[in-house]
């Protein structure tokens, strides 16, 4: 079946410092990859995404490249802050028989930075 | 994007009762989708909200428990029945838009404890 693997935290960095968040997936066919992140006491944010191999999202600092040889979509942002603590989701998308695309999400990974 | 109001924001119910959440988006969308958060886990797809016709539920979710309705392509509603503290979550909405997007765009979540 369909399924994302991504790495447990929580994870505590230092401001400034290099982060990485790996993310793996089981999934047949070619799925859309994403990541979520929820902020304290808000609802899922929509933090980047990517279609198709080799695609790379991006957005507020943040990368992370589809790829398919190793199924894995790793977050990673070069410099965080503190105001970057958050839950990060990595998810898929599938196309199914009956025609919707429901999400299929990670774990979560906690990740809080300290100044 | 779209943009997804969820009333209401949080609610303590007590135990036997019943709550009706409401999702509103800014937009026409073709699908919606409900899903459940619970406490420090990840988010579970309860059901698609299909519009017009009944809802198409996951494994280990049904219909007497969590009735669905979606009178339009912008409004749904999530009544969770017969509450009991198990029940205790962040239920979230979300919506997608057809064509080439396959991107969900959330709703902020209902925070529901049940006493």
């Amino acid at each position: 079946g369909n399924s994302v693997t991504q790495m447990e935290g929580p994870v505590t960095l230092s401001e400034e410092a290099f982060l990485t968040i790996n993310c793996t997936y089981t999934a047949t066919g070619y799925p859309s990859l994403f990541w979520y992140v929820q902020y304290p006491g808000e609802g899922l944010q929509l933090l980047l995404k990517a279609t198709k191999a080799d695609d790379k999202g991006s957005n507020k600092g943040f990368e992370a490249t589809y790829r398919k040889e190793t199924t894995s979509f790793h977050l990673e942002k070069g410099s965080v802050q503190v105001s970057d603590s958050a839950v990060y989701f990595c998810a898929l998308t599938y196309n199914r028989n009956s025609g919707n695309t429901p999400l299929v999400f990670g774990k979560g990974t906690r990740l809080s930075v300290i100044a | 994007s779209a943009v997804i109001s969820q009333k209401p924001s949080r609610d303590i119910c007590q135990r036997g009762t019943s709550l009706t959440i409401q999702c509103q988006v800014d937009s026409q969308v073709t699908m919606m989708f409900w899903y459940r958060q619970q406490p420090g886990q990840s988010l579970t797809l309860i059901a698609t909200a299909n519009q017009g016709s009944e809802a198409t539920y996951e494994s280990g979710f049904v219909i007497d428990k969590f009735p669905i309705s979606r009178p339009n392509l912008t409004f749904s509603t999530l009544t969770v029945s017969n509450m009991s503290p198990e029940d205790s979550s962040i239920y979230l909405c979300s919506a997608l838009r057809g064509g080439s997007t396959d991107t969900q765009y959330f709703g902020p979540g209902t925070r529901l404890t049940v006493l």
